[in-house]
């Protein structure tokens, strides 16, 4: 079983490039997020999707952007990187909200 | 404002002994409670849960303790394995999908 698969798993930027992470889960969840884990900060919630069609800011959500493709898809964009976006970004699937989150392997961002 | 709190950065015990993670919240309108373990360069994985109606929950040698008035939960494992040599993240939500996670404590278990 893959779970939730992210890709791409390393990737380099330069300041004012765009990109998007792409996320995806075959459990069938609702619910899907991404979240960016930095030093001492912990893992902080950027944005989240309680089911297809809904999108919801959470914690962190200024410099990103959304899209819920479908059940399965959930991409997270950056239009303008900047290097506080530097950070290792985890997305997850849960069943509904009041399910275990199941995440990704993450993917290393840093924008030079 | 960091809403859950985990104030020890690292935790050392010795293989067989008890460990005891601790995290403290301070939204008092999270009512479902969750630990998980994360190992390098992987994603987070769950261990277990508490919902706000309990105190406790068990599950082998894992066991949650909630103390509601106080705003505080711990996480108890017992007897400590060197497998169990991980960051360990408590995280907390309303009764919606804001999840929102501590900054993690490094569990090292010695043989």
């Amino acid at each position: 079983n893959a779970g939730v698969t992210q890709t791409p798993k390393f990737q380099v930027l330069k300041t004012g490039q765009s990109m998007t992470l792409q996320c995806a889960q075959d459990m069938n969840h609702n619910s899907m997020y991404w979240y960016r884990q930095d030093p001492g900060m912990g893992l902080r919630l950027i944005y989240y999707s309680a089911s297809e069609g809904t999108t919801d800011k959470g914690e962190v959500p200024n410099g990103y952007n959304v899209s819920r493709l479908n059940k399965r898809e959930f991409s997270l964009r950056l239009e303008s990187a900047a290097p506080s976006q530097t950070s290792v970004y985890f997305c997850a699937s849960s069943a509904d909200w009041r399910s275990p989150l199941h995440f990704g392997n993450g993917t290393r961002l840093t924008v030079t | 404002d960091q809403q859950v709190k985990q104030n020890s950065p690292s935790l050392s015990v010795q293989e067989g002994r008890i460990s005891i993670l601790n995290c403290d919240y301070t939204n008092s309108m999270f009512d479902y409670f969750l630990w998980y373990k994360k190992y390098p360069a992987e994603g987070p994985t769950f261990l277990i849960s508490i919902s706000s109606i309990k105190d406790k929950n068990e599950d082998g040698r894992f066991t949650v303790f909630l103390n509601k008035s106080a705003k505080h939960l711990s996480l108890h494992i017992v007897p400590s394995q060197p497998g169990d040599s991980a960051v360990y993240f408590c995280a907390a939500s309303e009764n919606n999908n804001d999840m929102r996670f501590g900054a993690g404590t490094r569990l090292t278990v010695k043989p």
